[in-house]
């Protein structure tokens, strides 16, 4: 049974660029959180979705944004990159409350 | 203040020592708690969750939640090298989506 699994792994973009990240959960998994972990931090929420619509969102600007699949399947949109995205991008999937997390994705802005 | 005060460490024991790690919270309205290990450049792994005071053991590892003190505790017995990672606290409230993480303890299990 594959876990929660994340692309690209790392990810090099310029200041002012978009960025999409991907994220399919695990195997019987309906919902998809996403979290912003910057170097020496706990991860911070940003959003999550369920049924293909945004239940809730963190303290993060319009910029974030995402979108939930049929098949649950998540990605996560962050326009005008600034310096200060440069983080470890995670997704966690649940079906109930416990939450799983993928490997992330490494998120590097110059 | 923090919603969730962890200590970074870094923690440095010697293998087969008992490890205590712990974070204290603000929010009475937490009734859900986590405990995650992350090893470097890898996503965080759960390791205990729990949703009541007291104790829960599951092998090595030992997670106490003392909610009238708002502390929470992760206990490992017997400690490995492999052992060695970043650990996170975590909690969550009812009807509430997110999960509010701690910054982490780095451990050093010292062969």
């Amino acid at each position: 049974d594959a876990g929660v699994t994340q692309s690209p792994t790392h990810l090099i973009k310029t200041r002012g660029q978009q960025v999409t990240l991907r994220c399919s959960p695990k195997s019987g998994h309906d919902t998809v959180s996403w979290y912003q972990q910057a170097l020496g931090q706990g991860p911070q929420f940003i959003f999550q979705y369920y049924e293909e619509e945004e239940r809730q969102r963190g303290n993060f600007p319009d910029r974030f944004s995402g979108h939930q699949f049929p098949n649950y399947s998540s990605e996560l949109n962050v326009n005008a990159l600034l310096l200060g995205d440069s983080a470890l991008y995670l997704c966690a999937s649940s079906r109930a409350l416990e939450q799983y997390f993928g490997p992330g994705t490494r998120l590097t802005v110059t | 203040q923090k919603e969730v005060e962890q200590d970074p460490g870094p923690l440095s024991v010697p293998e087969g020592a008992i490890v205590s790690l712990n974070c204290t919270y603000s929010n009475s309205a937490f009734q859900y708690f986590m405990w995650y290990r992350q090893y470097s450049r890898k996503g965080p792994e759960l390791l205990m969750y729990t949703y009541s005071s007291g104790n829960k053991e599951d092998g090595r590892f030992t997670a106490q939640v003392d909610k009238s003190s708002k502390y929470i505790s992760l206990f490992i017995r017997d400690s490995q090298p492999s052992d060695s990672a970043t650990y996170l606290c975590a909690m969550s409230a009812p009807r509430d989506d997110k999960i509010i993480f701690g910054k982490g303890t780095r451990l050093h299990i010292l062969p």
